[in-house]
């Protein structure tokens, strides 16, 4: 069964601070992997996904798939980037399973 | 361009009262899937849709039921509401082979049984 883990519910950080936020998935085959935020009160945003390697609001996301881990990373964070995000996996079904998500919380 | 919406945006049940949750998608989006958010668990799968006349069950789906008359609306039920299904409920939709653009998620259902 695919499994994806953020180790981190609550992450503070100051603004201009460099910011992790980790992913670990087990999945048996090659899986798809994304990341969502959640603004306050607003509905699930797409931010990434690992096929396009690309860079949105200035976060990046490798996949590693020797450690099987999908960490999110942006080198200076903004007070804008406050908000929940969500790892995720697309399974055999072509559906999505959910991390628990990670609270970010960038300091003035 | 609409894109996914949901209704009502909250709502208030009883214990034993039955309701349904609306979405609707005007994208012509193939899959549909309801989830449910609750604190430190993430989102977690009700049922999914495939198609028109296709459903399947995902993670967590006793109390609810689906059903996919139209390629544009996909409605969750509660049987028989109880406390444990006080949620955000989100639904969404993606294109077939659109997977790599992901998913397009409604605004929510925030659902209180008392």
């Amino acid at each position: 069964a695919q499994r994806v883990t953020q180790p981190e519910k609550l992450l503070s950080v100051f603004k201009g601070a460099p910011v992790e936020l980790k992913c670990n998935y087990s999945y048996s085959g090659s899986p798809e992997l994304f990341w969502y935020v959640q603004y306050s009160r607003q509905r699930l945003q797409l931010l990434l996904r690992h096929i396009s390697r690309e860079s949105i609001k200035g976060f990046t996301a490798d996949l590693n798939k020797g450690e099987t881990s999908f960490h999110l990373k942006k080198p200076f964070a903004q007070e804008e980037d406050s908000a929940m995000y969500y790892c995720v996996v697309s399974g055999s079904a072509r559906q999505l399973t959910f991390g628990s998500g990670t609270q970010l919380t960038v300091l003035p | 361009n609409a894109g996914v919406t949901q209704t009502p945006k909250f709502q208030v049940l009883k214990t034993g009262q039955s309701m349904t949750l609306q979405c609707a998608q005007d994208m012509n989006h193939e899959y549909m899937s309801w989830y449910r958010q609750d604190p430190g668990m993430g989102l977690r799968l009700i049922h999914y849709s495939v198609g028109a006349g296709i459903t399947d069950q995902g993670e967590v789906p006793n109390g609810y039921n689906v059903s996919r008359s139209t390629t544009e609306d996909f409605p969750l039920r509660l049987l028989s509401a109880a406390p444990s299904q006080t949620s955000v409920y989100f639904c969404a939709s993606r294109a077939t082979g659109g997977l790599n653009y992901g998913y397009t998620f409604g605004s929510g259902t925030r659902l209180t049984v008392v």
